[in-house]
């Protein structure tokens, strides 16, 4: 991947739902992943979705892929304060690389 | 099983100095990635090794060094510190198989946060 964007903000009130942005670029990509760092903290594999899959549902996280726009996104429904970190969305390697792509992060800021 | 283990937690350091941070992988993974974050410009690839071989380099001055031993465990080092190496520097090791581009995903430690003064 070359380049996998993201917006950097995101701020919510308690309760409501979430839904994070990113754009990739590699059409190739097999998997996306979505990791979440807190404060303090390396990150953590969240979740991921086959390219195969338009949507992937776990609890509280749901995860919709369209690769026609080559665009992912993450819903948290019924957004905790427990839930304010940076979110990184991720391609795998591709090309002559063997590391990821990841994108800058977007710092979720969740108000009581 | 027990998860990435990066030593020390934190560092304070002045000019001039260098330093090694050390990272354990998780049993059985052989791919050890290293990461500088900072507030401006994020996750920044400092390389990648694999069975003792590094394999992907990222943009950074020769200061920067790195090693893989045969147990996989991993250290880097920065000589001639400078205070923009003020950083969360992270370790992340992979399941990827030799040749293998590899879709498995990259397992995080907590991170050296090292503070040049």
């Amino acid at each position: 991947g070359e380049d996998v964007e993201q917006s950097l903000f995101l701020s919510v009130r308690e309760g409501d739902s979430s839904v994070i942005n990113c754009t990739y670029t590699d059409s190739s990509s097999t998997y996306l992943y979505w990791y979440k760092q807190e404060p303090g903290a390396g990150l953590q594999l969240l979740t991921y979705i086959f390219s195969n899959m338009d949507m992937k549902q776990d609890q509280r996280l749901t995860v919709l892929l369209n690769k026609k726009d080559k665009h992912l996104s993450l819903r948290i429904a019924d957004t905790q304060t427990g839930d304010s970190a940076i979110y990184f969305c991720a391609e795998p390697p591709s090309g002559g690389s063997y590391i990821p792509t990841f994108g800058r992060g977007t710092s979720l800021i969740v108000h009581p | 099983k027990a998860g990435v283990t990066q030593t020390p937690r934190y560092l304070i350091k002045t000019r001039g100095q260098q330093v090694t941070l050390s990272c354990s992988p998780i049993s059985g993974h052989r791919s050890v990635s290293w990461y500088q974050q900072t507030p401006g410009q994020g996750l920044q690839f400092l390389f990648e090794y694999f069975s003792e071989t590094q394999r992907n380099k990222g943009n950074f001055p020769g200061r920067f060094s790195g090693r893989q031993f045969s147990n996989s465990r991993s250290e880097m080092n920065v000589s001639t510190l400078e205070l923009g190496d003020s950083a969360l520097y992270l370790c992340a090791s992979s399941l990827v198989t030799m040749g293998a581009r590899g879709n498995s995903p990259l397992h995080f430690g907590n991170g050296t946060r090292l503070t040049v003064t």
